[in-house]
Formats: structure tokens, sequence, C-alpha cells
């Protein structure tokens, strides 16, 4: 199993340029998430989708949309980036078990705004 | 609204002490709470998942506390070896919310001196 991958490890954009950062998970977890990690700030969540169909925002989601495309992706897209938006990206998935909801983190993607 | 204190941000201790890292929470209404490590550059990695209703997780020289009463947890590092150099974050799922969204501490920064 790879686990929770992510495309593409780095990017530079210019202000005002969009992109769609992909996330895939091949451990038929229900759940997905999208956060941003900052320095000084920890993780903050910014989309998730607590299953195939459906999403819902975190505590930071202006600037960003998501789709859950099927069961095995969640991709969030910038439409115009800023400055602000400079930061460290991760996905996750969590178990089926609505219990425990264990989240596995995938690599990062790190994005810098120009 | 939740918050997750982690105390102190960095600590450096000699190779073979054993050590305490602090994680505390305002609101004691959680499902669980979880340790990741996250090693420069890369994803987090899962350590221990808290229950609620349990006081304590091992898994080898590792040994997460959880009084949910007071709004604290602590993981405890036996031996502590230079690869325990890492990134130390706490986590908490609060009772209130779905899909298994989780409330992150900044982190605490552990380097283990040879």
């Amino acid at each position: 199993n790879a686990g929770v991958t992510q495309t593409p490890k780095f990017q530079v954009l210019k202000t005002g340029q969009s992109m769609t950062l992909q996330c895939a998970q091949d451990m038929n977890h229900n759940s997905m998430y999208w956060y941003r990690q900052d320095p000084g700030m920890g993780l903050r969540l910014i989309y998730y989708s607590a299953s195939e169909g459906t999403t819902d925002k975190g505590e930071v989601p202006n600037g960003y949309n998501v789709s859950r495309l099927n069961k095995r992706e969640f991709s969030l897209r910038l439409e115009s980036a800023a400055p602000s938006q400079t930061s460290v990206y991760f996905c996750a998935s969590s178990i089926p078990d609505s219990y425990s909801y264990e989240q596995y983190f995938g690599p990062g993607t790190r994005l810098t705004v120009t | 609204k939740q918050e997750v204190t982690q105390i102190p941000a960095a600590l450096s201790v000699p190779e073979g002490e054993n050590l305490v890292l602090n994680c505390s929470f305002t609101d004691s209404a959680i499902y669980n709470l979880q340790w990741f490590r996250q090693d420069p550059g890369k994803g987090l990695t899962s350590l221990l998942l808290i229950q609620s209703s349990q006081r304590e997780q091992t898994s080898g020289r590792l040994n997460a506390s959880l009084d949910k009463s007071s709004g604290r947890s602590t993981l405890y590092i036996a031996a502590s070896q230079p690869g325990d150099s890492a990134t130390y974050l706490c986590a908490v799922r609060p009772a209130n919310n779905q899909g298994g969204k989780l409330i992150f501490g900044q982190g605490t920064e552990l380097s283990v001196k040879p």
C-alpha cells in the first residue's frame, strides 16, 4: 500500500495563478482532509470530506475549493493564489471506524506564492 | 472554542534520558487524542491514539497518558535516542464535530544529543 500520496511535492506560483493539489489514498478510508501548516500556527483544517460526495469547510477555507472525485481522491484548488497561501499543505485520511477516526497523513506539498 | 497548547516549544536532552512532552486542551469534551511525530520536511506519522475512556496507551518506549478532566496529556519517551529527534504534535478530536476533524497543538521540537 502506498498510503496517502500527494502531488506535486513542491510548487512555486505567481500571485493570481491557479493550481490544483492532488491527493489519493489506497486504504479504503471514508474520510479525507486538507490541512495547511504554517510556522508557529500548527496545522489548521481547510476542508474535509466525511464520505464520498460530501465536503465541508474547516477552520480556514477562504481562497480554496475542493473536490471529492471518488472514494480515493480529494483535490484542493487555489483559484487565484496569494502570498498568504504560501504554506505546506497536507492531505490526510481516516479509517472507516467512526469511533477512533485515526488519521494518516501524506508527505505534503510545499507551496510558495511570489 | 477548543484550543490545544504544547509546552515547551523546543526541548534538548542528552541521549539516554527519559523525557515527558506536555499537551493541554481547553475543552474536556473530546472523543480522543492523537500524538504524531513529524520529521523535518516530512509528513506526520501517528504514534498513539487514546480514546476518551482510556487513561493511557503504550507502544515500545512510548507511553501516552490522558487526564480528560484536567485537559492534559503527556507523552513519555523512555531512554531517548538521537533517532527520536523530531517535532511531536498532539491533536484532539472534539466530541461535537462530525467527520473526525482534529485540532492540533503547535508542536514540541525535540533534539536528542549523542
